[in-house]
This record gives C-alpha cells, structure tokens and sequence, in this order.
C-alpha cells in the first residue's frame, strides 16, 4: 500500500527490554521523524533523518537509538523500556523539494511499558 | 528557538455553538509556516490546513475558518456550527524554513455535546 506504515500498531513490553518500532513510507520522502504523543506536551520530536545514514537527535532523544539504512525504512528502537517511554508514537515523512513543509503521518504505535 | 502555545486544554460545547481554538506561537524566523491537525479518537492525525507567514489572508473552508494574525503572532481556528464529529484533540504547529521538524502545541481537547 502506498503511504506511511507503522509496525505494530500496538505493543506491550516489559521494563528493561528492548524494542523496535518499524516505519515504512513508500513516497521516497527523504526527510523522516519520530515524535512521541504525552498528554500535556502535544507532539515532541525524537529524532529525525535528511537521508539514508544521515540522523539527528531531536528535543527527547535520551533512551532512543534509530538507524536508516534504506530511505524507505527508519526503525526506533528502545534500548531497555523504561516506563516513562509508555506512549503514542507517530512516524512522519516530508519531500523537502516541495516547499510546503507539510509532514505525512503514520497511523501511530500505541507502546506500553509495564 | 520556536514555540506553540495553546492555551485551552479542553473546551466543551453543545452542538451548533461555534467555538474557537486559540493558537499562539514565537519564531525568530521571518518565512515558517502554521499548521492545524485534528487528532480524532481513533488516533490518526489528520492534516486540516498550511498556512505560509507571507500570506494572512484568512481561509474558510466550510464550517471551519482560520485567522492568521501576524501582528499578535497567532493563528486561531474556528468552527461554525459544531457536530459531534468535530469531538477531537486538535493540534497547531509550527515549522521555519531554519529547521526540519514541526514544533506542535500541546493541544486543545474539543468535546462536541449534543
């Protein structure tokens, strides 16, 4: 399906464990980004990417590593879940040769952390 | 460094009244541009309207209309005649053409009575 992805869509691990959230956008986009969803705080980034091997930390990074080896693909992953990473994270794209600026949302992971 | 205030965390009305969700933001930068998202209770975020600094002409589409107002630095929503299907979180954000990622709000919790 074209569009943006995310994989799973609902999860529940154990403090302490290690997780990946997958993103899968079939765009080409080559700008991608995390954001975590915190009652109180709206959307906050994580990280993001300009292009394949190129990532950057965002406002929350402490606890999150990310990889993108295929543009296409830009998995997060928890190294050891603490609870204070219970949840909703969103996925985005963006085409920087479009001057709009407007981000293209995954459907968002539901993680909990027990 | 860039910032979006909303101010409202929940508003409440009956259907028919019209409401208006404020939005007020900082950026140092002279060209950025404005976004609103409606969050509704399945989760996604659905993309509402861009707007760029250079133009605040207000827009209305449909029951929904935005006021852009340079001068007081906000971008306020507004929505004629509300349904219970505007029940929603909804979201404004702000990106300049000095950075990559938005920076949201934390969001306005609209409940929609009947």
């Amino acid at each position: 399906d074209a569009g943006i992805t995310q994989s799973p869509r609902y999860k529940i691990t154990e403090t302490g464990r290690q997780v990946t959230l997958m993103c899968h956008q079939t765009w080409s986009h080559s700008y991608m980004f995390w954001y975590r969803q915190d009652l109180g705080h709206g959307l906050r980034l994580i990280y993001y990417s300009a292009a394949a091997d190129i990532t950057d930390k965002g406002e929350v990074p402490d606890g999150y590593v990310v990889s993108r080896s295929k543009t296409e693909n830009f998995p997060l992953t928890l190294e050891s879940a603490t609870r204070s990473q219970t949840s909703v994270y969103f996925c985005a794209s963006r085409d920087p040769d479009r001057a709009t600026y407007e981000q293209y949302f995954g459907p968002g992971t539901r993680l909990t952390v027990t | 460094a860039q910032k979006v205030t909303q101010a409202q965390t929940e508003i409440s009305v009956v259907e028919k009244e019209d409401v208006t969700l404020d939005c007020v933001y900082e950026t140092r930068d002279t060209t950025y541009y404005l976004f609103w998202y409606k969050q509704p209770p399945s989760g996604e975020l659905v993309f509402l309207i861009r707007r760029n600094s250079f133009d605040e002409q207000n827009e209305i589409s449909g029951r929904y209309s935005w006021n852009f107002q340079k001068s007081t630095s906000s971008f306020n929503f507004t929505i004629t005649a509300s349904q219970v299907v505007d029940s929603a979180v909804y979201f404004c954000a702000l990106v300049d053409t000095g950075r990559r990622a938005l920076t949201f709000g934390s969001g306005t919790r609209l409940q929609v009575q009947p």
